[in-house]
This record gives structure tokens, sequence and C-alpha cells, in this order.
């Protein structure tokens, strides 16, 4: 089945900086690729996703890039704000009726 | 919309009681998911249900552990006997689809067996 590696765990960064989240994924087949984001306490809440057939997504401070010939994507963070303290979770599917698997998680704190 | 609902959002009991756990997820989607997040293991999916029917249960830990789907409104997930390992957040999830669309997360019920 699919293996969904997710590093770092825990990120720090300063209040401004960029952070980046990466993951890979084992099985080729994977064309779906969301990231969630979870505050303490709450629940996970998607933030964006890409499509095997686009390389690179945009959303205001986010971004999500995806290279298929490693099979790895990565979450980036621009302008860092407290309240994108959280963690972070990638995850990977093959769609039709194939389950979504979810990274390990990484834990980012903003320092203000 | 009120998105998925969960019931109870707290449960705690003592080991060897029944726990049921229950979602209703938001109206028109036909998949629903249930997951467990512990700190040690982080978010692991159980199983999961497409238009009332279970596809993969291949996560349930245990036979102590079942799930059901009667209607598309309404499933369950017990745990019979609970033991303390059992204790995590248990959250439920829907979608318009298996895969390739968002899921929607219920508020999550925190389990605590003692």
């Amino acid at each position: 089945g699919e293996n969904v590696e997710q590093h770092p765990s825990t990120l720090s960064v300063q209040e401004g900086d960029s952070a980046v989240i990466k993951c890979t994924y084992s099985d080729s087949a994977s064309n779906y690729f969301p990231w969630y984001k979870q505050e303490l306490g709450k629940r996970p809440q998607l933030i964006i996703d890409i499509r095997s057939n686009v390389g690179e997504k945009k959303d205001q401070r986010i971004a999500v890039t995806l290279n298929k010939t490693a099979k790895h994507f990565s979450l980036h963070i621009t302008e860092t704000q407290p309240e994108d303290s959280a963690v972070y979770f990638c995850a990977a599917s093959k769609g039709g009726y194939q389950k979504v698997t979810f990274g390990t998680g990484t834990k980012l704190q903003v320092i203000p | 919309d009120a998105g998925v609902i969960q019931s109870p959002r707290h449960e705690v009991t003592e080991m060897g009681q029944e726990v049921t756990l229950r979602c209703k997820p938001i109206s028109g989607h036909n998949s629903l998911f249930w997951y467990r997040q512990t700190m040690m293991r982080g978010l692991e999916l159980l199983i999961y249900f497409n238009n009332n029917v279970p596809i993969d249960d291949s996560g349930m830990p245990e036979d102590r552990f079942s799930a059901k789907m009667p209607n598309a409104s309404f499933s369950t997930l017990k745990i019979q006997p609970s033991e303390p390992r059992d204790s995590a957040v248990y959250f439920c999830a829907s979608s318009p689809s298996i895969a390739g669309n968002e899921q929607y997360f219920g508020p999550g019920t925190r389990l605590t067996v003692t």
C-alpha cells in the first residue's frame, strides 16, 4: 500500500520567515495530494491540494509543489504569522475507491 | 450546512465497558471515514465506507472494534470491550467521493478509558 513520509516532525520559525514541509510517497500511481492544517484541539481542515497534472499551486501565502519523478511534494508558507502555528499533514491518494494516506504530521511553531 | 456531526464529544468509561461513537455525515456526501488520532501513532484510518458499504477495514486494530453504516446519514463505531490503550480522539469525516476531494472532518470524540 501507499506510504507517506513527512519531514520535519517539528519546525520553529520566526514570524515573517518562510516554512517548508516536505513529503515523499511510495506509489507512483498516486495522483491527489492534499494538505491539512490542525490547530490545537481542533479538527483537521484542508488548506490546499494538488493533482498530478499540475507541478505547482498557490493560494495567497501558501504554495504546494509536486515532483512526480522523485515522488515528493512540499508545502511552502511565506511571511509566516502566529496563526499559522498548527500541525500540518500531507496526504496522498490514487483516486477512485482508494483511500487517502496521511503523513505523520509537522508541528509548526511561529515565534512572534 | 451543519457539517459533520459527532457524538458524544467526550466519553469517559471504565475498562471493559462498551463504547459507541456516532457520526452524521454531510448530506449528499457518499463517503465516510473513521480515524483515530493519538500522539504516538498520529492520524490512523480505521475504516471507510462508500454508499454505506465498507470498502476497507484493514485499519481496524482488533475484533473489539466494529463499524456500521445503516443508512446514508448515520454511522457508528463500537468498541467492545474497551481498553485503556483505546484512549484517543476519534474523528469521523465525509467526502463527496472516496478520493480526489476534500474530506470534511467532524469535531471528534475524545475517548478516555480508565
